[in-house]
């Protein structure tokens, strides 16, 4: 069964801090892994993609790896700031017949940032 | 002007009446998609559209109709409402599903509820 598993489910750091979110996940056949924010009350919004040659991406302050052999990704946020208190959501995708893709989306991390 | 524009951003609706929630988007995307967002359980899809002639159900459509008027405009329908509707509502348009396209493009929700 497709799977996409995140940890924590919730965060809490001061600002200023780093911090690293998890996500694991048992997807066949893998396509490509995004991560997305998403600001409360919002839709969310893609940060990185990766695909499965890829074992390195950046962002800004954010940067993602994936581990295609183990099915794992990071999310690391350095010097966090109060704007990126928001839901961290990992998605996978699944190659499907054709030019077909499945999204399997994960529950997200929940991520506060104190002052 | 928003890329992704929902409409309602909040409704309350009573059991049994028909509501609609719109969507329209200036990205140009020919793919338009819904979901609902429920805590604890994640964005799960209700219907998709690849085209203005397309139309295909996705894991939760029960009780749920869509209809794609235009490329740039897909409405989701609720024929009867009922209080497990309750959730967070986005629309999402994407370019395609290469692993090297541009992610999905959210709008800001439609909080509904039903009383």
């Amino acid at each position: 069964k497709n799977q996409v598993e995140q940890s924590p489910q919730s965060l809490i750091i001061l600002e200023g801090k780093n911090c690293t979110l998890q996500c694991n996940y048992t997807v066949s056949p893998f396509s490509n892994l995004r991560w997305y924010k998403q600001d409360t009350g919002r839709g969310p919004v893609s940060l990185t993609i990766m695909t499965f040659s890829e074992n390195t991406k950046s962002n800004g302050r954010y940067t993602a790896t994936l581990d295609a052999d183990t099915k794992q990704s990071s999310l690391h946020i350095t010097a966090s700031q109060l704007s990126d208190s928001a839901s961290y959501i990992c998605v996978v995708s699944a190659k499907g017949a054709g030019n077909n893709r499945k999204l399997i989306w994960g529950l997200g991390t929940s991520l506060a940032v104190n002052p | 002007d928003a890329d992704v524009t929902q409409t309602p951003r909040n409704r309350i609706t009573k059991t049994g009446k028909r509501i609609m929630l719109e969507c329209s988007q200036t990205k140009g995307h020919d793919r338009m998609y819904w979901y609902r967002q429920d805590p604890g359980l994640g964005l799960r899809l209700i219907y998709y559209s690849f085209d203005v002639k397309d139309i295909n159900k996705g894991e939760i459509s029960d009780g749920y109709s869509v209809s794609r008027q235009a490329q740039a405009k897909f409405s989701l329908s609720l024929e009867s409402a009922i209080p497990n509707q309750t959730a967070l509502y986005f629309c999402a348009t994407s370019d395609g599903q290469s692993d090297r396209d541009n992610g999905y493009t959210f709008g800001s929700g439609t909080r509904l509820t039903v009383v």
